[in-house]
């Protein structure tokens, strides 16, 4: 089974942009949540996304946003980028709840951002 | 709120010595679920183990043991004999009955380096 894919896998945007990233999830896996990481701040949970509605949202301002399509497929977007905006974008995909495998997340390479 | 805190920043060892990785837990949900993820310098995060809260069973896989203990909220994680191409960022990861499969709580990772 092929892994999770990302797209782009590098991005420089200029502040004030806007930038949109893609995941398609692992093949049959319908959960997609996406998570920052930065040096400062580790690994954040951005939001997850099920069945084409977001689930869960993490505490982040409304410039992040996200959808879902009917093939499970993901984009993000940030709209105004700031400077510390600039990070390693993580999407990750898991297995229905109920199964044997459910909560278990698989994540992709990973977008690096890079706003200047 | 939950919480997952990994004291140790950086551990450097050589290779073929045993080393843990620690990894202390906050939670209020009865039910969770708690992970291990590896980090190597690709960036890309790998899927190591889950472990049910209700579970308390150590488990070994290869060269990988975990000791789950609730009593003291903790999950720790030992790799016997290391070897260079253990050297990665491991992260200890909560996942929250509540806040439903798609959000992880991170701790702040753990660098590992495995000297020749």
């Amino acid at each position: 089974k092929a892994g999770v894919t990302q797209t782009p896998r590098y991005l420089i945007k200029t502040r004030g942009q806007q930038v949109t990233l893609s995941c398609s999830p692992i093949s049959g896996h319908r959960s997609v949540s996406w998570y920052q990481q930065t040096p400062g701040q580790g690994l954040q949970f951005l939001f997850e996304y099920f069945s084409e509605t977001q689930r869960n949202k993490g505490n982040f301002p409304g410039r992040f946003s996200g959808r879902q399509f009917s093939n499970s497929r993901s984009e993000m977007n940030v709209s105004t980028l700031e400077l510390g905006d600039s990070a390693l974008y993580l999407c990750a995909s898991s297995a229905p709840q109920g199964g044997p495998t459910s909560y278990e997340q698989y994540f992709g390479p990973g977008t690096r951002l890079t706003v200047t | 709120a939950q919480k997952v805190t990994q004291a140790q920043t950086e551990i450097s060892v050589v290779e073929k010595e045993d080393v843990t990785l620690d990894c202390v837990y906050e939670t209020r949900d009865t039910t969770y679920y708690l992970f291990w993820y590896k980090q190597p310098p690709s960036g890309e995060l790998v899927f190591l183990i889950r472990r049910n809260s209700f579970d308390e069973q150590n488990e070994i896989s290869g060269r990988y043991s975990w000791n789950f203990q609730k009593s003291t909220s903790s999950f720790n994680f030992t790799i016997t004999a290391s070897q260079v191409v253990d050297s990665a960022v491991y992260f200890c990861a909560l996942s929250g009955e509540r806040g439903s499969q798609g959000n992880l709580i991170f701790g702040k990772g753990t660098k590992l380096s495995v000297k020749p």
